[in-house]
C-alpha cells in the first residue's frame, strides 16, 4: 500500500499564507488520485475543504484553494484567520482504496 | 439539513464484533457512495471501506479480512462490521459521504478493552 506523505506541522501568521503539501510513495500525485483535503479541529468530525483535487464545497474559504505542484497536490491558504488553526488530511485514491496522509498541524501565531 | 446519525456499541471485549449503523437523516440515500473512517486516540485519519448503491464493496487491505460494510436501502442506513477486536480497534469511527465527502456523522467513539 502507497503512503501518503505530509508536513506534520507548519506555522502561519495571522493573515500570512503557508501551503500544506502531499506527495505519493508511488509515484507524483495527479488528477488521477481523486485528491481531497479534509480539515479537523479539536473534538470535531472531520469536513471535506476539496474534492477532486481542486474543488470547493459551497463552505470552503475562498482563502483556501489547490493545485498539482511538482508532483504533490498542495494547499493553500492565503491569509489565515485564528479558526483555520486545525489538522489538515489529504487523502489520495489508489484505485478505488483511499489512502490519508498522516496530517499536518497548523497553528495561526 | 441532511445529517448522517450514526450509533452502536462503544465498549468491547477484545474478539468481540463492532457494529456501527449510520443513517441519512433528511436527505436522499440513492446514489451516493457510503463510506467508514476511524481515528485512534491522538492519531490520524484512516479509511475503512465504502459500498456503493449497488452493494459493490471496496475496503482498505489491512483490515479487509475482518471488516463487512452493508447497506439497508429501505431503511436509508449502512453498517460496519469489524469481527475479532483488539485493543488496536480503539478508535473514534465515522460514517461520511453522498457527494464527495460533504455529509460526515459526528463520530462514535468504541473502546476495546478487557
Amino acid at each position: 500500500q502507497a503512503v501518503v506523505t505530509q508536513e506534520p506541522s507548519l506555522t502561519v501568521s495571522p493573515g500570512g499564507t503557508v501551503t500544506l503539501t502531499c506527495g505519493s510513495s508511488a509515484g507524483a500525485v495527479t488528477s488521477a488520485h481523486y485528491v481531497y483535503w479534509f480539515q479537523q479541529k479539536p473534538g470535531q468530525a472531520p469536513r471535506t475543504l476539496i474534492y477532486d483535487t481542486t474543488k470547493k464545497h459551497s463552505w470552503t474559504p475562498a482563502r483556501f484553494s489547490a493545485s498539482l505542484l511538482g508532483g504533490k497536490s498542495a494547499l493553500t491558504l492565503s491569509g489565515a484567520q485564528p479558526e483555520d488553526e486545525a489538522d489538515y488530511y489529504c487523502s489520495l485514491s489508489y484505485s478505488g482504496a483511499y489512502v490519508l496522509g498522516a496530517g499536518t498541524k497548523v497553528t495561526v501565531l | 439539513q441532511v445529517q448522517l446519525q450514526q450509533w452502536g456499541a462503544g465498549l468491547l471485549k477484545p474478539s468481540e464484533t463492532l457494529s456501527l449503523t449510520c443513517a441519512v437523516d433528511g436527505g436522499s440515500f440513492s446514489g451516493h457512495y457510503w463510506h467508514w473512517f476511524r481515528q485512534s486516540p491522538g492519531k490520524g485519519l484512516e479509511w475503512i471501506g465504502e459500498v456503493t448503491l449497488s452493494g459493490g464493496t471496496n475496503y482498505n487491505p489491512t483490515l479487509k479480512n475482518r471488516v463487512t460494510i452493508s447497506l439497508d436501502t429501505s431503511k436509508n442506513q449502512f453498517s460496519l462490521k469489524v469481527n475479532s477486536v483488539t485493543a488496536a480497534d480503539t478508535a473514534v469511527y465515522y460514517c461520511a459521504g453522498r457527494y464527495y465527502f460533504d455529509l460526515w456523522g459526528r463520530g462514535t467513539l468504541v473502546t476495546v478493552s478487557s
